[in-house]
């Protein structure tokens, strides 16, 4: 089946610095992603649809300054926090579709738990 | 307003008994999907099932089914003979429009307890 794949599982940084989370879709080739932010005990949010080739299309709220994503092949999507801050701290997850149908459903990475320090 | 409704927060349900995760949507949208999936304190996202606005007969996946009511905007998961893994939060989700490129939204989840 389809497989994402998402580095770093955990990432302690301190304040002011920036963190690089990568997304590989392992098996297949992925021209959209989705990036998700996740805080404890809370849903999933979209943060921001990532296209190969073009500008990432960002959910009102976010700041698209201080998340850079970057989708500069089909199988690799990187989200990058810059200036990271304590209120940064969460769980990051990214997504992308593993079929061709409209019923194929959001394969997601494990996951990358940003601590801010 | 919300997109997709899951009003249990939590859940406690025997071992082997049936369990029912409710979820409510709001689309103006003719084509939309439905998911449900499953998070176990990992943080993994495990999908479950799935079911298309078009599709005329309820979906099943082994021990999990949906129950669509279409009219209601209503997308049930249910769980058969329940076990001590199925402990995790659900998450119900919908993609609103025909493209496969569609954003996904989700539901706020339902925290499952399976007791012994």
């Amino acid at each position: 089946g389809a497989v994402v794949s998402q580095h770093p599982s955990r990432v302690i940084c301190k304040s002011g610095t920036s963190v690089k989370i990568e997304c590989r879709s392992l098996d297949f080739q992925a021209t959209t992603m989705f990036w998700y932010r996740q805080f404890p005990k809370q849903s999933l949010m979209l943060m921001a649809t990532s296209n190969e080739g073009s500008k990432a299309t960002y959910e009102q709220g976010v700041e698209k300054d201080k998340f850079l994503i970057n989708h500069a092949s089909l199988t690799l999507s990187t989200l990058t926090v810059t200036s990271a801050h304590p209120e940064d701290s969460s769980f990051y997850i990214c997504s992308a579709r593993g079929g061709q149908g409209n019923n194929s459903p959001l394969h997601f990475g494990n996951g990358t738990r940003l601590t801010v320090t | 307003a919300q997109k997709i409704t899951q009003t249990q927060p939590g859940m406690f349900v025997q071992e082997k008994e049936a369990v029912t995760l409710d979820c409510t949507y709001d689309t103006s949208d003719q084509s939309y999907g439905l998911f449900w999936y499953k998070q176990p304190s990992s943080g993994e996202m495990i999908f479950l099932i799935y079911q298309g606005s078009y599709d005329e007969q309820n979906a099943t996946e082994g021990r999990y089914s949906l129950n669509f009511q279409k009219a209601r905007k209503s997308a049930n998961l249910v769980i058969s003979a329940s076990q001590l893994g199925d402990s995790a939060m659900y998450f119900c989700a919908m993609r609103e429009g025909g493209r496969r490129d569609d954003k996904i939204i989700f539901g706020k989840g339902t925290r499952l307890h399976i007791l012994p």
